[in-house]
């Protein structure tokens, strides 16, 4: 069955630094998600990716966040300077087709990001 | 009013029983509506959509309240692998991006 796949699976920091988080979607989806969970909390929505450009972005997607489609495969989420309170899950969720209509999500098994 | 709300529980049920939750959603345009069930540190899978005339999938019923706007998902002879977080999701806005609810903990004892 196809999935996402997420790299590294845990990556850990000094606060200030710049970190690359990578997703491979399933490769006949259009529609590209991060979201993020912090230790306890829910899975918060932090930016939509379609057509090579964001479709959406929620307040936690600062200028410090960038996403990239750097080629027909990879998703990249970048924090430019890292802060503690950026320590959570990362997901990369892939969809076929634009959300409404019933279209479901499949999410990567998560980047653990450890701010120090 | 949070968007999505729901019982974050725990709920603690003896295996065979039936268990129900609920999930309240304050946006009335609302389109989609789904069940996902995560295991403690992985990932959001999903375990069912929700549809407006309600539905089944083996021991697992969704059904979907408009008016009231809530949804729910009733677990019928839980067993052990049914422990997890149950997370509503509820697509709504102009965007339909998927909103999650804090999730609902299920622990099946023996």
């Amino acid at each position: 069955e196809p999935e996402v796949t997420q790299t590294p699976s845990h990556q850990v920091t000094q606060m200030g630094q710049e970190v690359i988080l990578r997703c491979v979607p399933i490769s006949n989806h259009l529609y590209f998600y991060w979201y993020r969970q912090i230790l306890g909390q829910k899975v918060e929505f932090l930016v939509s990716f379609y057509n090579n450009e964001i479709s959406e972005k929620s307040e936690i997607f600062d200028d410090q966040f960038s996403v990239e489609r750097p080629d027909g495969s990879n998703f990249t989420l970048k924090i430019r300077s890292t802060k503690l309170e950026d320590s959570a899950m990362y997901f990369c969720a892939s969809s076929e087709d634009r959300p409404g209509d019933g279209e479901k999500l499949f999410f990567g098994s998560g980047t653990q990001l450890s701010v120090l | 009013r949070k968007e999505v709300e729901q019982d974050p529980g725990p709920f603690n049920v003896p295996e065979g029983a039936t268990v129900a939750f609920n999930c309240t959603y304050s946006n009335s345009a609302s389109q989609s509506f789904f069940w996902y069930r995560q295991d403690c540190r992985k990932e959001p899978k999903l375990l069912m959509s929700v549809y407006s005339s309600g539905n089944e999938d083996g021991r697992f019923t969704a059904q979907l309240n408009r008016a009231s706007q809530y949804i729910s998902l009733l677990i019928r002879d839980s067993k052990l692998s049914d422990s997890a977080t149950y997370l509503c999701v509820v697509e709504s806005g102009g965007s339909y991006i998927p909103t999650f609810g804090r999730g609902t903990s299920l622990i099946v004892h023996p």
